[in-house]
């Protein structure tokens, strides 16, 4: 059964902190790995990894795909209360041209205090 | 330029009714998908469709359909409401080649009594 785990479900750190969050997957057919941020409804698109060991950046948020060990990290350096949310990890695969099919683990609850 | 656009918004139904849920992707998208958000199971993929077909469906029972029109948008609907389909259900829409980029609206919020 094709799965993705995330982990810590929730974390509480303080403000300037560093952060690392994990996933892990098994599925037939990898195409890509996705991470998302999730406020209050709408999932916002952060990253997208499909090759081994290529770090993608984006401000203080950073994430790396292993293809091998089936996992990626995302990181979040000196964080802000603003980054309070939940961070979803998901999984495209290739099932005959389908591009919206994700499976998702639970999410891991950020939480920054002043 | 326009994010996407779901509606209604919220929504409270009884038992054994049933509702239709709207999404309008954004400009140019072709691809729409719908997911379902519970506390217990997180995101849920139910189908997708591309060119008014469906490509891909989840593992949901026969009362959750949908379809797309010409113009992209879709629509899914849920008969016999049961207290168990009280969620979140996301739309999500995409451009062909985005190897799972989706775009998500804000999503329409079910209660079940």
């Amino acid at each position: 059964e094709d799965k993705v785990v995330q982990s810590p479900l929730s974390l509480v750190v303080h403000e300037g902190d560093t952060v690392t969050l994990n996933c892990s997957y098994e599925v037939t057919n990898f195409r890509s790995l996705l991470w998302y941020k999730q406020e209050k409804k709408a999932p916002t698109f952060l990253f997208m990894l499909t090759s081994s060991g290529i770090e993608k950046k984006s401000g203080r948020l950073s994430s790396i795909l292993d293809k091998k060990e089936l996992f990626s990290i995302l990181n979040i350096t000196a964080t802000q209360t603003g980054d309070s949310a939940v961070y979803l990890c998901a999984v495209n695969m290739n099932y005959g041209g389908s591009q919206g099919n994700l499976i998702f683990g639970k999410g891991t609850k950020l939480s920054v205090k002043p | 330029k326009a994010g996407v656009t779901q509606t209604p918004r919220y929504l409270i139904k009884t038992r054994g009714q049933q509702v239709t849920l709207s999404c309008s992707p954004i400009s140019g998208h072709r691809s729409v998908s719908w997911y379902q958000q519970t506390p217990g199971q997180g995101l849920q993929f139910l189908f997708e469709y591309f060119s008014e077909t469906q490509r891909n469906k989840g593992n949901f029972p026969g009362r959750f359909s949908g379809r797309q029109f010409s113009n992209s948008r879709s629509e899914m609907n849920v008969s016999t409401l049961e207290l168990g389909d009280s969620a979140l259900y996301l739309c999500a829409s995409s451009l062909r080649t985005s190897a799972g980029e989706l775009f998500f609206g804000e999503g329409s919020r079910l209660t079940v009594l």
